[in-house]
């Protein structure tokens, strides 16, 4: 079986600081894993992915995150945020890339403060 | 290109009325997924289909729902009898099959209100 934690459903920043959402997996197999953004009333992105190779993974709008197996972690960071990062984030962990089930953690909204 | 459409985007159906939700995927992508997103969660798999052929129901939570897929492309997701606790986003993913980019791409859901 596999689970997803983000710990913190609500994340507040201010425009340009760190920005840092926490996800921990459970897995007894190595996982692949996700972290997608949702804006209001639309479906989900792809930020970035993690399969196999490097484990600090940059994705889209300067997100990137690290594969920490020690630690079961994920966390999605970024530099400097921006207004427009306001949304909701989920991780999530499969199996198989593609074609596979995605098990989502249960978000976190982030909030980002002028 | 196009993305993965959905319709209709929002729905209101009374208790015990049946309700039919369309997804057109990415065309060409061979892989086409159903999940149910509650309130406040993130989204939970219901089903999954290669082609015509539905290969996972794992996470269809009663007889009420039945998806198809017949001819390998638009799908559709049914519930009948709908209660309230079906009130929830019905999202739709659609992947290719094409070597090592294969990614879930999600339409905008459908959002159902059981009243």
């Amino acid at each position: 079986a596999q689970s997803v934690t983000q710990l913190g459903s609500h994340v507040s920043v201010s425009e340009g600081a760190l920005v840092l959402l926490r996800c921990n997996y459970s897995s007894s197999v190595p996982p692949y894993l996700f972290w997608y953004v949702q804006y209001p009333n639309q479906g989900l992105q792809l930020l970035l992915k993690y399969t196999t190779g490097a484990t600090l993974v940059k994705g889209i709008n300067g997100f990137e995150a690290e594969f920490k197996k020690s630690e079961t972690s994920f966390h999605l960071t970024k530099p400097s945020a921006h207004m427009s990062d306001a949304a909701e984030y989920f991780c999530a962990v499969s199996h198989n890339f593609g074609n596979e089930k995605l098990t989502f953690g249960t978000g976190t909204r982030l909030t980002i403060i002028p | 290109g196009a993305g993965v459409s959905q319709s209709p985007r929002y729905k209101v159906a009374k208790r015990g009325q049946d309700v039919a939700l369309r997804c057109d995927p990415i065309s060409g992508h061979v892989s086409l997924f159903w999940y149910q997103q509650a309130l406040g969660q993130g989204p939970e798999f219901l089903t999954y289909f290669q082609n015509e052929a539905q290969l996972d129901k794992s996470g269809l939570p009663s007889d009420r729902f039945f998806a198809e897929r017949p001819e390998g492309s638009v799908s559709t997701l049914k519930i009948q009898r709908t209660q309230q606790e079906d009130s929830a986003v019905y999202l739709c993913a659609s992947s290719s099959l094409a070597g090592q980019e294969e990614t879930q791409y999600f339409g905008p859901g459908t959002r159902l209100l059981v009243l």
